[in-house]
């Protein structure tokens, strides 16, 4: 049963472009989340975001900004597009705090040109 | 290095055939998780273990924290078990660090 959801599917874009992925979970959730699967399939850690704290990993590149109206939503905005950035990107979330399952959305695939 | 070690990388089993996915972890940690990635992409939350025994159906996972390890055991194995198998291990609001995977292939 889906209740993370990312929108779109796929995009695909050219190089400099602006794009924005949306999530949204209706699990309830405190903390969101988002990951980045790059093509050798790593997961990787972006963005833990709840409505008291904001955690970016450092090797996040400063184009990439997470962007929440409420706890329901975490949307990704990419201000300026990379090849390095194709990838899946995935959203999640949980109630945060220690020891908590991570729900997670079906990913958005992102293909730049 | 990968703070979070998956073996084997992958796995090729007939029907039927009982397999056993380890997972181990460079740091310490509060918990981990165990996934399983259909082909096209979204993840499936298997496990949340902290710590000892869990099943579920034909799985079981087996989580020895203070050895920083885990185990996934897949018994009578079926083509639908196919595709990928993710653990991660948790620590915080930092969020999860995940391993490469093992990829398991079950044939008739």
């Amino acid at each position: 049963e889906t209740a993370v959801f990312q929108t779109p599917n796929y995009h695909v874009t050219q190089v400099g472009n602006e794009v924005s992925f949306n999530c949204k979970q209706t699990l309830g959730h405190d903390t969101m989340y988002w990951y980045k699967q790059d093509s050798k399939k790593l997961l990787k850690i972006m963005f833990s975001y709840n409505n008291k704290q904001l955690i970016v990993n450092e090797t996040v590149p400063r184009r990439f900004s997470p962007q929440s109206s409420d706890k329901a939503h975490l949307n990704l905005r990419i201000k300026s597009v990379e090849p390095e950035d194709s990838a899946v990107y995935l959203c999640a979330s949980s109630f945060g705090g220690d020891q908590d399952t991570q729900y997670f959305g079906p990913g958005t695939r992102l293909l730049v040109l | 290095g990968q703070q979070v070690q998956q073996s084997p990388a992958s796995l090729v089993l007939q029907e039927g055939e009982n397999a056993e996915l380890q997972c181990n972890f460079s740091t310490s940690l509060n918990s981990m998780q165990w996934f399983y990635q259909r082909p096209g992409g979204s993840l499936v939350s298997l496990f949340y273990n902290p710590s000892g025994t869990k099943q579920s159906g034909r799985l079981t996972s087996t989580t020895v924290i203070k050895e920083r390890r885990s185990s996934l055991h897949i018994s009578s194995s079926q083509t639908t078990d196919s595709g990928t198998y993710l653990c991660a291990m948790e620590r915080g609001a930092q969020g999860l660090t995940f391993g490469l995977g093992t990829r398991v292939s079950v044939f008739p």
